[in-house]
């Protein structure tokens, strides 16, 4: 089973800063087999980004995702007051899939 | 637009049972594969089970094999999750997500993530 490490645990940003969110695994990822979503409190999860890089429908370009092998990256250029949220890494490139146990991106 | 409509959730003492049921709408419903997805309390996000477009065929996580089934019934486009044998351990918000998939790995487990969630039913293991 793969293990996915998401750093840092908590996040303390302002409005405005550029967010750098990582998510490391114990084996390579086949062909960056990954996915990020965001959650807020009571809600479900939201698909971002997919196959590591590309961005989910709707989802507005300030999100990027980067890496392959066994570091991916998720990125949030300018943050608006929405984006403060939980961020989940997910791999599917083999059973079972996994998650990270999440990032909180919290309002500094 | 795709909605997902979970139900079922509920108290049940250990060693119970619970069926949980997904209504699904938006989409061509046997077409995709679909997911359970579950929440502990204040955890993190772990897969549960996932079952085929046409039903074919099932998979589950080793925490609940032997004790969960995944159906579906795609002319009520609906999607369940029996769960037998219930421990404290499964307390959690249980989720249906729909699956978008990526080929098969190695061992020909398909390759799954979720682009639609509902709003998840919560489901607590206590006597």
């Amino acid at each position: 089973e793969i293990v996915l490490t998401q750093s840092p645990a908590t996040l303390s940003l302002s409005p405005g800063e550029r967010a750098t969110l990582s998510c490391g695994a114990s084996q390579s990822v086949s062909s960056s087999y990954l996915a990020w979503y965001q959650q807020k409190p009571g809600l479900a999860p939201r698909l971002l980004i997919y196959d590591a890089s590309s961005r989910a429908t709707g989802i507005p370009d300030r999100f990027s995702g980067s890496g392959s092998g066994t570091d991916f990256t998720l990125t949030i250029s300018r943050l608006e007051p929405e984006d403060f949220a939980v961020y989940y890494c997910q791999q599917y490139g083999s059973s079972p899939y996994t998650f990270g146990q999440g990032t909180k991106l919290e309002i500094k | 637009e795709v909605q997902l409509v979970e139900s079922g959730g509920g108290l049940v003492q250990p060693g119970g049972s619970l069926r949980l049921s997904c209504a699904a709408s938006g989409f061509t419903f046997s077409s995709y594969a679909m997911s359970w997805v579950r929440q502990a309390p204040g955890k993190g996000l772990e897969w549960v089970s996932a079952i085929s477009g046409s039903g074919g065929s099932t998979y589950y996580a080793d925490s609940v094999k032997g004790r969960f089934t995944i159906s579906r019934d795609n002319s009520k486009n609906t999607l369940y999750l029996q769960m037998n044998s219930l421990r404290a351990e499964d307390t959690a918000v249980y989720y249906c997500a729909k699956n978008q998939a990526r080929g098969y790995d190695s061992s020909g487990y398909p390759r799954y993530y979720f682009d639609y969630w509902g709003q998840g039913t919560l489901v607590t293991v206590s006597s």
